[in-house]
């Protein structure tokens, strides 16, 4: 069964404090390991897909790496507007259209 | 924002009640998911689509039933509604099994 679990729940920063939060994964094979920021009372907003360890992608102040056992999403400086719940989630190798499994969740508060 | 709509956006309904939920999208995407997101619990999947008429469970499909009779509408059913089913419905579209999904901005229901 694939799982997906992140830490920490919570994370409480000041602004320009650098943070990472983490995803740790167990998969039969991963087809796509996928980054979500969500607002309150919305949907995920897809931030990456990275498919293979060892690969990286950055976005403004977020950067999200990949190795075989975990994926880390990188916060540098964040302003407030960075305060979200980031969702991570996995598609494994497989016949079909499967879905994504998911973690619960990083609650991220970046205070001024 | 990708091209998907959901409606009803709120729902208040009594135990024992049938509820359709319906997911549109203008992107002409292939495959429709439709995901239910409750507290401790990351998204978990309820049935998706790859097709017309071509639909298939997922994790959490109990007491759910699903139908596309067009590319653009995927719609959920509660058969009969339950306190258990309170949460908050998010759909999500793809163009190929392993691309990335975009998620509609949800419909809340409430099950009394």
């Amino acid at each position: 069964e694939d799982q997906v679990t992140q830490s920490p729940e919570a994370l409480r920063l000041q602004e320009g404090e650098s943070s990472s939060l983490n995803c740790s994964y167990t998969v039969s094979g991963l087809r796509g390991l996928f980054w979500y920021r969500q607002d309150p009372g919305k949907g995920p907003e897809f931030l990456f897909t990275l498919y293979s360890a060892g690969e990286e992608k950055e976005k403004e102040r977020l950067k999200a790496t990949l190795t075989k056992k975990e994926s880390f999403l990188h916060i540098t400086a964040p302003k407030p507007e960075d305060s979200a719940t980031y969702l991570c989630a996995v598609q494994a190798v497989g016949g079909g259209a499967d879905g994504l499994t998911f973690g619960k969740g990083t609650h991220l508060i970046i205070q001024p | 924002d990708a091209g998907i709509t959901q409606s009803p956006r709120h729902k208040v309904t009594e135990t024992g009640t049938p509820v359709t939920l319906r997911c549109h999208q203008t992107e002409n995407h292939r495959y429709m998911y439709w995901y239910r997101q409750d507290p401790g619990h990351g998204l978990r999947l309820i049935h998706y689509s790859y097709g017309v008429k071509d639909t298939d469970k997922g994790e959490v499909s109990d007491g759910y039933s699903v139908s596309r009779s067009k590319t653009e509408d995927f719609l959920l059913t509660l058969e009969s509604a339950t306190s258990s089913q309170t949460s908050v419905y998010f759909c999500a579209i793809s163009d190929y099994t392993e691309e990335t999904q975009y998620f509609g901005p949800g419909t809340r229901l409430l099950v009394l």
